[in-house]
Parts: C-alpha cells; structure tokens; sequence
C-alpha cells in the first residue's frame, strides 16, 4: 500500500527564514509520481509540483524548491526567504498506477512577521 | 474557465438526512476523484471514476454512493447522514493518462448534526 509520512506537524518561522518540509513515502511500485500541494487559509488546494520516479534532478522554482532523493524515499520541499504569504498546510501526496493519490497528513507552516 | 466546481459550498444535515454533492468541470478531463478532508488527517479517497462510465471505491467507501453523470459531472450521495461524515469534501479531476495531477475543486463543507 502506498504510504505518505510527513512528521511535522506545525512549524513556525519568522519572516525570510528558510523553512524545510519533509516527505518520506512508501511504494512497491517502480514507476510512481510524486506531489506537492499548498492549502491556504481559504481552503483550496493549489498543486506546487509533480515528479515522477525516474527524475530525480532537483526543482526550483521562485523560492521554492525541491529535493528528491530515492535512496531515502523522500521528496523534501523548502521556501528560501519565507513570508506571511506562505502560512498554509502543505500536502505531500504520492500515486499509484490508478492515479489515486495518498496525501500526507500535511504540515502547518505558520510565517510570524 | 472555471475548472472545478462543487455545490453547495456549506451544508448542515441532520442525522438520517440524505444529499448529493455536485461536482463539475470543463477542463474535458476524463478522470474524477472524491476525497474527503478530516482535522489532522491529510485527504482519502472516497470514489474515483477512471473514465466515463467506471466508477470504483477508494480508501473510505462506506456510507457513500457516487455518479458519473457524463464526462463533465461527477456526484456523490450520502443516502444516511451520520455525524462521522462531518467533514470538508473536495472534488478534483485529472487526464486519463497514469498519474497526472489532479486539479482539485473549492470543496463542500459539510456538518451533519
């Protein structure tokens, strides 16, 4: 069964902090992709990023990045430069060949200006 | 361009009660999910249709019915209400193509008394 860990809970930052989320997940499957979504205050969920298992070069994208690393089975996320913008639960999801995603519990980042 | 769309945005039911949550997009995807959304808990699949005419269970089941009135609309029915389906419910739709992203839509808030 397809498994999504993301430990943390709450974090909280002070503005332009870097803030680093981690993902670890579990699969059998050897071609499976990975995601990344924002859940703002409002309750949307905006899709960040998708990977799929054979690409493992990292993402930047603005201030946020990337890193995938299949020996350790995560795909950690990182804001450089935090702002107030960036409070939100972030949900770290992986799918299986049916295209069902398993979500992570989420992390709450909280930015203190 | 709307995207996704579910009504109603907010319900409240009394225990028993039965409705049906709308969902809808015009993105001509093939594939449509139901998850629902718990305190702490991440997202779980509740039903997902792979094509127009498929529909299967997802990791919560139980309690729900669902409908893939066309390529377009995608609904789920909860026949009993019952306290333990106080939850926010999102929709979301993908390609039909293995592991695309899924879009989600701005959820259904749904209290059941």
């Amino acid at each position: 069964a397809q498994k999504v860990t993301q430990a943390q809970t709450e974090i909280s930052v002070v503005e332009k902090e870097d803030v680093t989320l981690d993902c670890v997940y579990e699969t059998r499957d050897t071609t499976y992709y990975l995601f990344w979504y924002k859940q703002p205050p409002s309750g949307e969920l905006v899709f960040l990023i998708r990977r799929n298992s054979f690409d493992e070069q990292n993402e930047i994208s603005g201030r946020y990045s990337w890193n995938f690393q299949k020996s350790t089975s995560s795909f950690n996320f990182t804001i450089t430069a935090s702002q107030v913008v960036d409070s939100a639960v972030y949900f770290c999801a992986l799918s299986d060949g049916n295209n069902r995603l398993a979500f992570g519990k989420g992390n709450q980042v909280v930015v203190i200006p | 361009n709307a995207g996704v769309t579910q009504t109603p945005k907010f319900q409240v039911l009394k225990t028993g009660q039965s409705m049906t949550l709308q969902c809808a997009q015009d993105m001509n995807h093939n594939s449509m999910y139901w998850y629902r959304q718990d305190p702490g808990m991440g997202l779980r699949l509740i039903y997902y249709s792979a094509s127009e005419g498929t529909t299967d269970k997802g990791e919560v089941p139980n309690g729900y019915n669902v409908s893939r009135l066309n390529k377009r609309e995608f609904s789920l029915r909860l026949e009993s209400a019952a306290p333990s389906q106080t939850s926010v419910y999102f929709c979301a739709s993908s390609l039909v193509v293995p592991q695309e992203t899924q879009y989600f839509g701005p959820g259904t808030r749904l209290l059941v008394l």
